[in-house]
């Protein structure tokens, strides 16, 4: 079935820096990729998506990109404020011959922003 | 538009002892997806359901079971609690069974078996 790998599993920035954040997944099929956001005690909100027919998505001071040949995909977080210090994960979701999970999660990376 | 609501928040239980979770799913929402959050393994699948009929099974032990109501609001039930069941368990509700449907979490019900 589809397997994601996600990394760093830890990350700093200083504030103001840019924050990249790398994830990889093993079916070829697979066609969504969305991006949680998961501040403490609360579960993980969705900031973005990019379908598998789109190399590259932006919203403000977050882009995610897709490279469908290499099979991963990207967060790119611009500007890091200390609000955006959260725990992220990336998700692939397989095609139907591949397993019966909906989506399968990277295992996350803790981002800190220090001001 | 209320998001997605999970009652209990918290729950502390003894190994042995049975759990219902529940969750109430964003208004006009029909399928609902639970996941299993630990430290260690990340997030991994429950079940989804739609329509009041399970629709997809992660691998888990079949003291883990859940249900659908027809108002789309959902339960889940662990039966003979062990310490491994020590999680935040997630729900997550979407508005169709569409393979590509953004899927929208609450803020989880931590159990905490002892």
């Amino acid at each position: 079935g589809e397997n994601v790998e996600q990394h760093p599993s830890t990350l700093s920035v200083q504030e103001g820096d840019s924050a990249v954040i790398k994830c990889t997944y093993s079916d070829s099929a697979s066609n969504y990729f969305p991006w949680y956001k998961q501040e403490l005690g609360k579960g993980p909100q969705l900031i973005i998506d990019i379908r598998s027919n789109v190399g590259e998505k932006k919203d403000q001071r977050i882009a995610v990109t897709l490279n469908k040949t290499a099979k991963h995909f990207s967060l790119h977080i611009t500007e890091t404020q200390p609000e955006d210090s959260a725990v992220y994960f990336c998700a692939a979701l397989p095609s139907r011959n591949s397993g019966n999970t909906p989506l399968v999660f990277g295992k996350g990376t803790r981002l800190s922003v220090i001001a | 538009k209320a998001g997605v609501t999970q009652t209990p928040r918290y729950l502390i239980k003894t190994r042995g002892q049975q759990v219902t979770l529940s969750c109430s799913p964003i208004s006009g929402h029909r399928s609902v997806s639970w996941y299993q959050q630990t430290p260690g393994q990340g997030l991994q699948f429950l079940f989804e359901y739609f329509s009041e009929t399970q629709r997809n099974k992660g691998n888990f032990p079949g003291r883990f079971s859940g249900r659908q109501f027809s108002n789309s609001r959902s339960e889940m039930n662990v039966s003979t609690l062990e310490l491994g069941d020590s999680a935040l368990y997630l729900c997550a509700s979407s508005l169709d069974r569409g393979r590509i449907t953004p899927l929208h979490f609450g803020n989880g019900t931590r159990l905490t078996v002892t």
